[in-house]
């Protein structure tokens, strides 16, 4: 079975401080979904990579897959508070294998 | 579009009853959906795939006796459990494979379950 690595398990920065969330495959990545969730509720998506060298951005937050398609990146710009959260990295299995693991996520909390 | 909702958002019940959960695609048709479990401070744990017309699939180690899988339609599944006990406690989150492209799977917003 495929495993996620996510580090760091948990990050505190001041607002405004850039941050960068690391998601390691133990295989080849073949969809990698980055997931925002606010405990005890559903999760929030933010994107998705294919191919390697993928880089996609929306707001202030940047997702990148290297080349080899086992390593992805999330990186917010000037943090906010409302990024708080869990961060989850998954990823599917290839093929018709559909189904999404998840890593074990980031806490995030940003310091006013 | 790409919605799911699951129901109930929480629910209390005593040792040995038998809870259902439903999960359903408001605005897609969803061949397959997901079933998760997460703990306190812990990520998101892959119970089963169920799809449409057929039986559910069970990652190793969930007892498919005690999560019963139903996917009767392309917009609904449900998840019972049965017999529960205090241990069954926990988050439980469905998502379906489907809708807009490029989101590829949709989340519930969760049922947290309570067994006393």
């Amino acid at each position: 079975s495929q495993e996620l690595e996510q580090s760091p398990q948990s990050l505190i920065v001041q607002e405004g401080k850039n941050l960068t969330i690391n998601c390691t495959s133990s295989k080849t990545l073949y969809g990698l979904y980055w997931y925002k969730q606010k405990y005890g509720e559903g999760l929030i998506f933010l994107m998705m990579l294919q191919k390697g060298g993928e880089e996609k951005s929306h707001e202030k937050i940047t997702a990148k897959l290297d080349e080899k398609k086992q390593q992805s990146s999330l990186h917010i710009t000037a943090s906010q508070p409302s990024h708080a959260g869990i961060y989850l990295c998954g990823a599917e299995g290839g093929g018709s294998n559909y189904k999404l693991t998840f890593g074990k996520g980031t806490l995030l909390t940003v310091n006013p | 579009g790409a919605v799911v909702s699951q129901h109930p958002s929480w629910v209390i019940c005593k040792s040995g009853t038998s809870v259902k959960i439903e999960c359903r695609s408001l605005d897609f048709q969803a061949t397959t959906m997901f079933w998760y479990r997460q703990f306190p401070k812990q990520s998101l744990m892959l119970m089963a795939t169920s799809n449409e017309g057929s039986k559910a699939t069970y990652e190793q180690g969930v007892e498919k006796d005690k999560f019963l899988i139903n996917h009767a339609s392309l917009t609904l599944s449900t998840l019972t459990v049965t017999s529960a006990h205090p241990e069954d406690s926990s988050f439980y989150i469905c998502s379906a494979r489907g809708g807009r492209e490029g989101y590829g799977y949709t989340f519930g917003s969760g049922t947290r379950l309570t067994v006393v």
